[in-house]
């Protein structure tokens, strides 16, 4: 399978603290995007870091790329109650980067 | 207008029924992706349209007859599904068809039940 594995599955954590999740994929890749849907909902992209960047800030989110390790981690700083949602990374690798892979998600808590 | 809209939002129908999902942008978008979504999984590609044309057919039965009759609409026609069918169907646009650079928006979805 071409789909990217996540861990963790779920994550619950107070308010305020901060929220680390990662992601490993198989192929060769052109992006990495994090993607966040709230229950039932559409999904919303949050940020996408090409293969040749190994970093990305985005208010309160960071992302790392590792493409030696195939491996991608999305980071929550000063998490919010709102923050609450399942978070995708999503690969386009470079023999069809239209097709966007999912990965298995997690599912954020935040608990006030 | 950043957004993408979808109708209806909620759907049942029968197994020897026929409807259709719409969708729309405005963004001036040329790829327009359909993907199929089930509970607690991730959105799985079912088409991609570049330029109107359908560039990806990502094997899907061919119950689901997606058509996009212009650069800003999408429809999926649904024929003789069955129950395995129901799911959240998201519509998606992108400004780079080739997908290399821009990121996809998402539409709320349609939430499809099949009886």
């Amino acid at each position: 399978s071409q789909q990217g594995e996540e861990d963790p599955q779920a994550l619950s954590i107070q308010e305020g603290e901060n929220a680390t999740m990662n992601c490993s994929y198989k192929t060769s890749i052109n992006n990495l995007q994090w993607y966040r849907q709230n229950s039932g909902r559409g999904l919303v992209h949050l940020i996408l870091i090409r293969s040749n960047e190994r970093e990305k800030h985005s208010g309160r989110l960071r992302v790392t790329l590792d493409t030696s390790k195939k491996s991608s981690s999305l980071l929550i700083t000063a998490s919010r109650a709102a923050d609450t949602a399942s978070y995708f990374c999503a690969t386009a690798s470079i023999q069809g980067a239209q097709k966007l892979v999912f990965g298995q998600g997690t599912r954020l808590t935040i608990n006030p | 207008d950043t957004e993408v809209t979808q109708t209806p939002k909620h759907l049942v129908m029968g197994m020897t029924n026929k409807k259709s999902l719409k969708c729309e942008q405005h963004m001036g978008h040329r790829a327009m992706y359909w993907y199929k979504q089930k509970a607690k999984k991730p959105p799985e590609l079912m088409f991609v349209y570049s330029y109107e044309k359908l560039s990806i057919n990502e094997s899907v039965p061919s119950r689901f007859s997606p058509e996009c009759p212009n650069s800003s609409l999408l429809n999926l026609h649904l024929h003789a599904l069955q129950p395995e069918d129901s799911a959240l169907y998201l519509c998606a646009s992108s400004q780079d068809p080739s997908g290399r650079t821009y990121e996809q928006y998402f539409g709320p979805g349609t939430r499809l039940t099949v009886t």
